[in-house]
């Protein structure tokens, strides 16, 4: 069971809009920043978002992120046939003192 | 350009060690952490341990406390991951990954990552 939450699964037709959630604590999310990671089959992850909501270098502003209270939000517009991945979120967690990730979400373009 | 290039694949016995190596070249490291991270087949990451490269203090999970060893060799600027008293379900990909060293208490993002060694364990 993963220290943060994240549905399995999400899908969209190319061209829509998609939100992928990550669902934490105070010990965690509600008080350090998170980063969201791609990881495209059979490949190592690639930091897709960092501090909550900024994109390093290369990564196309089809990727937005935020982040309310305990929870983040990973949104992907103009979905297309290459953004069929797993997402997963991460940040530090206090108790566990380490970070720690969130379970992943495997992406479907329908 | 940082890049990270890892061992190749290993295949263990239950109960013994493996050791992975991770070196890195292209960038500056200076206030860096090497942090190891794996993911069994079909599972998510799980954070392992990592190793502030500056000063050469390691922090690992609680998970692998007493089964992990990190160490760095500045000479060749390559750090190596020894997990111990191995068991099937220890089988999984594992990654290095450069973090920024930001005081130890914060979600320093993983920027860039090795291309993985799959561990295998089977008796």
């Amino acid at each position: 069971q993963s220290v943060l939450i994240q549905p399995p699964s999400a899908s969209g037709t190319p061209g829509q809009r998609v939100t992928i959630s990550c669902s934490g604590s105070s010990l965690n999310i509600g008080s350090k920043t998170v980063n969201w990671y791609q990881q495209l089959p059979g490949t190592a992850p690639k930091l897709l978002i960092f501090n909550n909501y900024q994109r390093p270098s290369g990564v196309p502003d089809r990727f937005s992120g935020s982040k309310s209270g305990t929870s983040a939000s990973l949104a992907i517009s103009g979905l297309q046939s290459e953004d069929e991945a797993d997402y997963y979120c991460g940040a530090w967690d206090d108790s566990l003192n380490g970070p720690v990730f969130g379970g992943g979400t495997k992406l479907t373009v329908l | 350009q940082v890049q990270l290039v890892q061992s190749g694949a290993e295949v263990r016995r239950p109960g013994s060690s493996v050791k992975v190596s991770c070196k890195a070249s292209g960038g500056n490291f200076n206030n860096y952490i090497i942090n190891w991270v794996r993911q069994a087949p079909g599972q998510g990451l799980e954070w392992m341990g990592g190793i502030i490269l500056t000063f050469g203090s390691v922090k690992k999970a609680q998970n692998f406390q007493d089964r992990i060893t990190i160490t760095t060799d500045e000479s060749t600027s390559t750090t190596y991951m020894v997990l111990r008293g191995l068991r099937s379900d220890d089988t999984a990909v594992y990654y290095c990954a450069r973090g920024a060293y930001c005081g130890g208490d914060c979600s320093s993002p993983f920027d860039f990552w090795g291309q993985g060694t799959l561990v295998t364990v089977s008796s």
